[in-house]
């Protein structure tokens, strides 16, 4: 079945430390993206890609960093510079970027600094 | 900057009620507005609109666009508790991104 794999789901950080969230689709998509969500803030755009080797900063990018090298795969690092990283961390992507057609999300991975 | 708000941002029924969720929008170009249903994890998808006046419909649920108004509004009828739920709102407009409203969480009890 295609879909969108995001791994670990739970994870916890130590103040300090730079931890890497995986996304990992088989869809063919061109498009991938990075969320955060908060309660009571719906969701934020990080960072997003359109192609392989190419990738744009959203609206909350700072203390976040991203790679695009293979098509299927767009992980997230959270360094240490982001000050509240405490989260619930959504992937999803789309057949081009932009698409008429919507997202299609992984399940989430919910960080909490310890 | 795109905008999208929803109301209201949490709502508690009963089962057997109907509800209505709005939202309002600000964007440019706009092209899409999309409803989402988030239980626990990955958001799901509802609806895509895209023009004015043209109710989708499925089961319970049923969604229309108001493009001269900016506004969709997404209907429940005889709510369940399978139905509780955040459901989110989405926006394309010109740019290459979909912008989220906050989300209404809905409860719906026994």
């Amino acid at each position: 079945d295609g879909g969108i794999t995001q791994s670990p789901k739970y994870l916890f950080r130590k103040e300090g430390q730079n931890v890497t969230l995986s996304c990992e689709q088989n869809l063919n998509h061109d498009a991938m993206y990075w969320y955060r969500q908060d309660p009571g803030q719906g969701l934020r755009l990080i960072y997003y890609s359109q192609i392989v080797n190419d990738f744009q900063k959203g609206d909350i990018a700072e203390g976040y960093s991203v790679s695009r090298e293979k098509k299927e795969s767009f992980p997230l690092t959270v360094t240490s510079a982001q000050k509240n990283p405490t989260a619930f961390y959504l992937c999803a992507s789309s057949i081009v970027a932009g698409s008429n057609y919507g997202y299609t999300f992984g399940s989430g991975t919910r960080l909490t600094v310890v | 900057e795109d905008k999208v708000v929803q109301s209201p941002l949490s709502l508690v029924v009963h089962e057997g009620d109907t509800v209505t969720l709005n939202c309002s929008y600000e964007v440019t170009n706009f092209r899409s507005l999309l409803w989402y249903k988030q239980e626990k994890k990955a958001p799901t998808f509802l609806f895509m609109l895209t023009s004015s006046g043209i109710e989708k419909k499925s089961g319970r649920l049923s969604s229309i666009l108001d493009k001269k108004e900016l506004f969709s509004i997404l209907n429940i009828t005889a709510t369940q508790t399978g139905d509780s739920a955040i459901y989110l709102c989405a926006v394309g407009g010109s740019n290459y991104k979909l912008t989220f409203g906050k989300g209404t969480l809905l409860t719906v009890n026994p």
